[in-house]
């Protein structure tokens, strides 16, 4: 198994609301990442999860609460998101945490609208 | 700080045509990425190399580590190859991949 599997594909909220993306992955892999990225840009790395502890946080505003209840799970909490957090979160994993050795593999993404 | 161009930005090739998409980075690195994106999202992982060159059916990467560059090369193109190329680079000392600004390849049939 060779996958990252995200849900879900596609969700719209409103500022008031709070709702969960999952991530997960069944490679074993030690490393676990969210991006963020909006269209047409490149991907920008928000959080990542090592040993499933948290060890990279890229100044990420509180609303978004990332998880991570055991290697093969990620998750992202949302809560009082803006209308600019629209955007496609794309989860990743490695086997290792570093980036000189990691190939990345890559959910399909969940396609965020805040309204 | 590293920084990672990619050129073409958008690129456009007939069907069966070769096509080279350019990677340049700016200080030395630990591995090269290259990325596939398709419409609606998902990424996948093309190559990830060091040195030399890696192939994979009608794929070809290259890197050249004296000049801070890599190429992705596809042969015999087809439509389904339309999606944006993204290059990605790690050094030894950063914590995360620095990535290019992507090229938009299309090809027609």
């Amino acid at each position: 198994d060779t996958e990252v599997t995200q849900t879900p594909k596609h969700l719209v909220m409103g500022m008031t609301n709070k709702k969960s993306l999952k991530c997960e992955q069944h490679m074993g892999h030690r490393a676990m990442y969210w991006y963020k990225q909006k269209a047409k840009k490149p991907p920008e790395l928000m959080f990542v999860y090592s040993y499933e502890k948290l060890s990279i946080n890229e100044s990420v505003p509180s609303r978004f609460s990332p998880e991570c209840p055991n290697s093969s799970l990620l998750n992202l909490h949302l809560h009082a998101l803006q209308p600019e957090d629209s955007a496609l979160y794309l989860c990743a994993s490695s086997q290792s945490g570093l980036v000189r050795t990691g190939e990345l593999f890559f959910g399909e993404g969940s396609r965020l609208t805040v309204l | 700080k590293n920084e990672v161009e990619q050129s073409p930005q958008n690129l456009t090739a007939q069907e069966g045509e070769f096509i080279t998409i350019n990677c340049s980075y700016s200080v030395g690195i630990s591995a090269l990425h290259w990325l596939q994106q398709h419409p609606g999202g998902g990424i996948v992982s093309l190559f990830m190399l060091s040195s030399g060159k890696k192939k994979h059916g009608r794929l070809i990467a290259t890197i050249n580590i004296q000049e801070k560059h890599s190429s992705l090369h596809i042969t015999a193109s087809h439509p389904r190859d339309s999606a944006v190329y993204i290059c990605a680079s790690g050094s030894g000392s950063a914590r995360q991949l620095t990535f290019g600004s992507g090229t938009q390849l299309t090809v027609l049939p």
